[in-house]
């Protein structure tokens, strides 16, 4: 079955300074992977998603994240951390011709001054 | 496009009342779908819809939690006989189908149970 582990629950990052989120997935085939961010008391939006193509991938405000298929990851990052970023990022596996979204546990940005 | 409009905000229930959530999905949006969030277990898939069918409710507590989507303009959560721990955010989503869809995500009912 597919699953999808972020080993960090909460990362601290400077403002500034550049990011990494850390994102595992296990699958048997192709996957389709996507990052969500989830700002205080809102709903997940669309950070990017990722298609069987280039592994890196470019999302909304800075963000990318690079796919690994002998890794079996799919890791975000940003070059530089802006206060406003302060939020859960959950990343999330499907499979092509699915509906359904497997989400990870969420990691949670605390951006520094 | 108003988004995925999700009503009330906010529910109060005492335990062993009654609460249903709505969603109204994105006009257009083939599938929609409803998960669960808590601190404790974070976000947990409920069901889906596609084409207003019941496709996957295999998230869904056996006991008391039921969900329809009696035309393709809204989709309800029914719990029955509430209980503290089902005090969470409920958030539903809509998607044009498919497993590259993106979801968009409404705001979220907040329930708590006293």
């Amino acid at each position: 079955a597919q699953s999808v582990t972020q080993p960090d629950a909460r990362v601290t990052v400077s403002e500034g300074a550049s990011l990494q989120l850390r994102c595992k997935y296990s699958y048997f085939g192709t996957p389709y992977l996507f990052w969500y961010v989830q700002y205080p008391r809102q709903g997940l939006q669309l950070l990017l998603k990722y298609y069987p193509g280039d592994p890196v991938v470019q999302g909304v405000n800075g963000f990318e994240a690079e796919f690994s298929k002998s890794n079996s990851s799919f890791h975000l990052r940003k070059a530089s951390v802006h206060w406003s970023d302060w939020a859960v990022y959950f990343c999330a596996v499907s499979r092509t011709g699915g509906y359904k979204v497997v989400f990870g546990s969420g990691t949670r940005l605390l951006v520094s001054p | 496009n108003a988004g995925v409009i999700q009503t009330p905000r906010h529910k109060v229930t005492g335990k062993g009342q009654e609460a249903t959530l709505w969603c109204e999905p994105i006009s257009g949006h083939s599938a929609v779908f409803w998960y669960r969030q808590t601190i404790v277990q974070g976000l947990e898939f409920l069901t889906y819809f596609r084409n207003q069918a019941p496709i996957d409710d295999s998230g869904m507590p056996k006991e008391r939690f039921s969900a329809q989507m009696p035309n393709q303009s809204h989709s309800t959560l029914k719990i029955q006989s509430t209980q503290p721990q089902d005090s969470a955010v409920y958030l539903c989503a809509s998607s044009l189908g498919g497993g590259y869809a993106e979801q968009f995500f409404g705001p979220g009912t907040r329930l708590t149970v006293l």
